[in-house]
């Protein structure tokens, strides 16, 4: 079975700052991680995916997550935020096998400041 | 390329009445996912179809049931409504279990009065 924590439920941040939304899972098995960014009122959109290969994963909008197996986080950074990165993200993990459900953690929401 | 589509967008019912989610997954997807997103938690995970078959169940009770048909498209079904049951339904799809990562849609918000 797999878990997942994120630490922080809310990061406010200033505009063109650098943000770090923290994430932690727990698993007995080999995992691939996710993840998710939700805007108000809509479905979850793909970030970012670490499935193989290079431990560091980018996105097309600038956010990185680094996937370290010995402290079994996979956060999540941006360098400089903008007012639309605002919203909800949620990491999350499966297995490499079977049904490769997600087990998501319980959302960080990051609020730009202007 | 059309995404995933999920009607309908919201809903609202009566507690002990029975309720129909629907989910057409994105082109060439062939596995559903269901996902129970209650207010300001994280999404759980329901259940999945893939081959019309029901292949893994979360910790979800007997009242919540589905379908997928041979177009892979999808149904939640969720009978015997309870106000607890008031939360936004996503559904996800993937070009079979495992294969990259999945697309959810945008969801149902079912509202139980």
């Amino acid at each position: 079975a797999q878990s997942v924590t994120q630490l922080d439920s809310q990061v406010p941040v200033f505009e063109e700052a650098p943000v770090e939304l923290r994430c932690n899972y727990s698993s007995s098995v080999s995992v691939y991680l996710f993840w998710y960014v939700q805007y108000p009122n809509q479905g979850l959109q793909l970030l970012l995916k670490y499935l193989s290969g290079s431990t560091l994963v980018e996105s097309i909008n600038g956010f990185e997550a680094e996937f370290n197996k010995s402290q079994t986080s996979f956060h999540l950074r941006k360098p400089s935020v903008h007012i639309s990165d605002t919203a909800e993200y949620f990491c999350a993990v499966s297995g490499t096998s079977g049904t490769y459900k997600y087990i998501f953690g319980t959302g960080t929401r990051l609020k730009v400041l202007a | 390329d059309a995404g995933v589509t999920q009607s309908p967008t919201h809903l609202i019912k009566t507690r002990g009445q029975q309720v129909t989610l629907r989910c057409s997954p994105k082109s060439g997807h062939d596995t559903v996912s269901w996902y129970q997103q209650a207010l300001g938690q994280g999404p759980q995970f329901i259940f999945q179809y893939y081959e019309e078959e029901e292949r893994q169940r979360g910790n979800f009770p007997d009242r919540f049931s589905g379908h997928q048909f041979p177009n892979y498209s999808s149904e939640l079904n969720v009978n015997a409504l309870l106000l607890g049951d008031s939360a936004l339904y996503l559904c996800a799809s993937s070009l079979a279990p495992g294969q990259g990562a999945y697309t959810f849609g945008s969801g149902t918000r079912l509202t139980v009065v």
